[in-house]
């Protein structure tokens, strides 16, 4: 099936500092990807909805100057969290589909643990 | 908006019994997809089970099958013949149909399945 790779899988970072968490698609194209976050034992909740070569769409509540998005191509994007605090520490999972089928299966990266310290 | 409901927090199977989780959802829409996803201790997110709402006859894959009432606005997932592999979260999802690759899933709160010798 389909690769979704994310990057890194784990990371601590200082607070105030910036984390930049990659998604790549590494057999498919995408033009849109998801990116969602989870919390401890909670269900995934969606944060934003990267399209290539244009602007995120974020979901309500989340700030979009502080999880930046960028979709520069057709198998990337990134999600950078900038000046974390600890209170940014979860679970960061993507997503992308095919943009080259009709295919509605949705392939997820392996997550990214990040720690605010 | 749409909406997804797990009553049940956790369950627990014994090897090589059949279990149930329960999936409730609400939407206004008419054309949509709904999924059961498993995400063990790795945290990786794996496709189960999907159903195509405009289709009357219950998905299956192997093991799993999934009892879909679209009146009532259930989606139970039925898994036969445990196995200890099958230990995991299991989330219900929605996604809207017509919107191709742009599609965001809207998840259930999850159901934590143990199965036990």
């Amino acid at each position: 099936g389909a690769v979704v790779s994310q990057h890194p899988s784990r990371v601590i970072c200082k607070s105030g500092t910036s984390v930049k968490i990659e998604c790549r698609s590494l057999d498919f194209q995408a033009t849109t990807m998801f990116w969602y976050r989870q919390f401890p034992k909670k269900s995934l909740m969606l944060m934003a909805t990267s399209n290539e070569g244009s602007k995120a769409t974020y979901e309500q509540g989340v700030e979009k100057d502080k999880f930046l998005i960028n979709h520069a191509s057709l198998t990337l994007s990134t999600l950078t969290v900038t000046s974390a605090h600890p209170e940014d520490s979860s679970f960061y999972i993507c997503s992308a589909r095919d943009s080259r089928t009709v295919n509605t299966e949705a392939f997820f990266g392996q997550g990214t643990r990040l720690t605010v310290v | 908006a749409q909406t997804v409901t797990q009553s049940q927090p956790e369950m627990s199977v014994q090897e090589a019994e059949t279990v149930t989780l329960s999936c409730t959802y609400d939407t206004s829409e008419n054309n949509y997809y709904l999924f059961w996803y498993k995400q063990p201790p790795s945290r990786q997110m794996i496709l189960v089970i999907r159903q195509e709402a405009y289709k009357q006859q219950n998905a299956t894959e192997n093991r799993f099958s999934v009892n879909f009432q679209k009146a009532a606005k259930s989606f139970s997932l039925k898994i036969s013949d445990s196995q200890l592999g099958d230990t995991a979260m299991y989330f219900c999802a929605f996604m809207k149909g017509g919107t191709g690759t742009a599609s965001k899933l809207t998840f259930g709160t999850g159901t934590r399945l143990q199965v036990t010798l």
